[in-house]
């Protein structure tokens, strides 16, 4: 079963708006929720991450809310650029172990 | 520092064929990891190992098996290909899992595999 929800699958954005992607879970046992950044042909890596005691995180144009009671969470990329096209994963990790739960992934296109 | 790398970057395999691919880090990981990637999937979990000679099944296991002789190497074999197998693995690793210690997996540049 697909533990973390991802939507939408796909986001087509001007340059300079907002990209807002978000994600729900199903579980209360996870106990960090990351964002990974792809670009095509590369691995995953970390963009910005929350855990659950903290209900907003900000590091520079990207900003992740959370929503514990409704378990849900977001990601904000403000003043979106076209160098932030890219697929964008969010993820849960299970308590007490390194596992990873990744939602399906979002396929952002920043227009010029 | 590399990083992860893996070992090949593509291969075409036919039905029935066996392969190795191989996953190194170079920062100490004790925790390394197997994934695969599918369109409107995500990433999804095979094999992980919390630490030399040790390997644990993750979400999608079947068909492959895993092996973690050295701590710096991390073996992902298809003893016999299919074509559901036609993906790309990442591998991964981490040094934490800490509740209150950083938490990042760093990954690879990817196995693209095609079994036809």
């Amino acid at each position: 079963q697909q533990q973390v929800k991802q939507s939408p699958q796909s986001l087509i954005v001007q340059k300079g708006g907002i990209s807002i992607i978000n994600c729900a879970y199903e579980n209360t046992a996870f106990d960090y929720f990351p964002w990974y950044q792809q670009f095509p042909g590369k691995g995953p890596a970390l963009l910005i991450a929350i855990r659950p005691d903290v209900s907003e995180k900000k590091e520079g144009r990207f900003t992740i809310s959370f929503n514990k009671s409704a378990k849900q969470f977001s990601l904000h990329i403000m003043d979106s650029q076209p160098g932030d096209s890219a697929t964008y994963f969010c993820a849960a990790k299970k308590s007490n172990t390194g596992k990873l739960i990744f939602g399906q992934g979002t396929t952002l296109q920043v227009k010029p | 520092n590399a990083g992860v790398t893996q070992t090949p970057k593509f291969r075409v395999l036919k039905t029935g064929q066996s392969m190795t691919l191989l996953c190194a880090q170079d920062m100490n990981h004790e925790y390394m990891y197997w994934y695969r990637q599918d369109p409107g999937m995500g990433l999804r979990l095979i094999h992980y190992s919390v630490g030399e000679g040790t390997t644990a099944k993750g979400e999608v296991p079947d068909g492959y098996n895993v092996s973690r002789l050295k701590k710096q190497n991390f073996l992902l074999g298809l003893e016999s290909a299919a074509p559901s197998q036609t993906s790309v693995y990442f591998c991964a690793s981490t040094a934490t899992v800490g509740r209150e210690g950083a938490y990042e997996q760093y990954f690879g540049p990817g196995t693209r595999l095609t079994v036809t």
